[in-house]
């Protein structure tokens, strides 16, 4: 069975540090992996997403992630936060590249201070 | 614009008093489902379908139906809704092979 284990479930970051966002996953066949994001009452957004070929993802708004199959990890980066970044954000699997049935992690809130 | 509209945004109803959320898309996508949103929970999928006349149940499908009779719309249906019902509830679509789900702005259901 596919999981999604997203490690903080509120990360805390000052305008211009680095963006961490942690993301394990378990899946028995290679796995199809997205980063979405929630801005305050709306929907989520694409941020990225890794299916196949080059391990590191960029996305938009400056964030990327990295797939490690070693480490099933697939953490989210952006070199220097924005006041503009806070919102949540989630992590998800799928084990096919249309995407149905995402299995989402819990979500971690990022906050960004001046 | 390209969008998926839910109605209604915000709701507040009784235990066992049908109600029906509308989802519509105007991007011709296949693919549509739909996800309640629990704190602590994260998002967890309902029901989906891959194309007209075509449904399955998600991880959570207890008391919800579905129906897809056109392309473009995607109903949530409670026949007779319970205060465990109570949540945020997102429509999503997106072409089948692409992964990229598109959401709607979200519906607060509250039910007393």
């Amino acid at each position: 069975a596919q999981s999604v284990t997203q490690l903080g479930s509120h990360v805390s970051v000052s305008e211009g540090a680095l963006v961490l966002l942690r993301c394990n996953y378990s899946s028995s066949v290679p796995p199809y992996l997205f980063w979405y994001v929630q801005y305050p009452n709306q929907g989520l957004q694409l941020l990225l997403k890794y299916t196949t070929g080059a391990t590191l993802v960029k996305g938009i708004n400056g964030f990327e992630a990295e797939f490690k199959k070693s480490e099933t990890s697939f953490h989210l980066t952006k070199p220097s936060a924005h006041m503009s970044d806070a919102a949540e954000y989630f992590c998800a699997v799928s084990l096919n590249q249309a995407g149905t049935a995402l299995i989402f992690g819990k979500g971690t809130t990022l906050s960004v201070s001046s | 614009e390209a969008q998926v509209t839910q109605n209604p945004r915000y709701l507040i109803t009784v235990t066992g008093k049908k109600l029906t959320v509308t989802c519509s898309q105007n991007m011709n996508h296949e693919y549509m489902s739909w996800y309640r949103q629990d704190p602590g929970l994260g998002l967890r999928q309902i029901y989906y379908s891959m194309n007209v006349e075509v449904t399955d149940k998600g991880d959570v499908p207890e008391g919800y139906k579905v129906s897809r009779k056109e392309k473009r719309n995607f109903p949530l249906i409670l026949e007779s809704p319970s205060p465990n019902q109570t949540s945020l509830y997102f429509c999503a679509s997106s072409f089948l092979g692409t992964g990229e789900l598109f959401f709607g702005e979200g519906s607060r259901l509250t039910v007393l």
